[in-house]
């Protein structure tokens, strides 16, 4: 069964610079989360969206933006990026009716 | 106080073995539970949703009981394979879903 796809799967930053995450939703899945995973954490809810309108902020810092466009798919854009946004940045993705989430793989970033 | 607690463990069991997990929320508005397991390094795998009236599929029985707002998850004839770290994690209605920092199993021949 197709799967959450994230990209890339590994990101080398240095500090101040921006990154873009993106993330391709399951077939039929019109809802997206992401979610952040320090080492050593669990992972902390940062913002979702709903037909392409943001349902749910979490802990996104004011630096994070994401959008969510007409094929569903999402992109998270991370400008200045510092030393403590070295983490695992995973996307999951679920049906409106239905409240289970299924992760992607996750895009590993190391800001340098 | 984190709102969803695990036992970190980790939990040795040997192969064929019956182990069980508990977690506790403290959110009563809690609206849906679930088991996740996260291999190192890997992505979160949703394992099982939990309901109140408990469910079980293959070796995996999960059970909820909102009054003392606990949730377990039972593994039976545990295998090599079921080495990883279970999450428990909450809902509260919204989008957010709050995990546990999971529970550690190693599965040893």
């Amino acid at each position: 069964a197709a799967g959450v796809i994230q990209s890339p799967r590994h990101l080398i930053k240095e500090k101040r610079e921006t990154a873009t995450l993106k993330c391709y939703p399951i077939p039929r899945h019109d809802t997206v989360y992401w979610y952040q995973q320090g080492p050593g954490q669990d992972p902390q809810f940062l913002i979702s969206f709903y037909e392409k309108m943001q349902s749910d902020k979490g802990s996104i810092p004011d630096r994070f933006s994401a959008q969510q466009f007409s094929d569903y798919h999402s992109e998270l854009n991370m400008s200045s990026l510092e030393l403590g946004d070295s983490a695992l940045y995973f996307c999951a993705s679920s049906s409106k009716n239905n409240n289970e989430q299924f992760f992607g793989p996750g895009t590993r970033l190391t800001v340098l | 106080r984190k709102e969803v607690e695990q036992d970190p463990g980790p939990f040795n069991v040997p192969e064929g073995a019956t182990v069980a997990f508990n977690c506790t929320y403290s959110n009563s508005a809690s609206q849906s539970f679930f088991w996740y397991r996260q291999d190192c390094r890997k992505e979160p795998k949703l394992l099982m949703s939990v309901y109140s009236s408990g469910n079980e599929d293959g070796r995996f029985t999960a059970q909820l009981n909102r009054a003392s707002q606990y949730i377990s998850l039972l593994i039976r004839d545990s295998k090599l394979s079921d080495s990883a770290t279970y999450l428990c994690v909450v809902n509260m209605d919204t989008d957010k879903l709050i995990f546990g920092t999971g529970t550690r199993l190693q599965v040893f021949p």
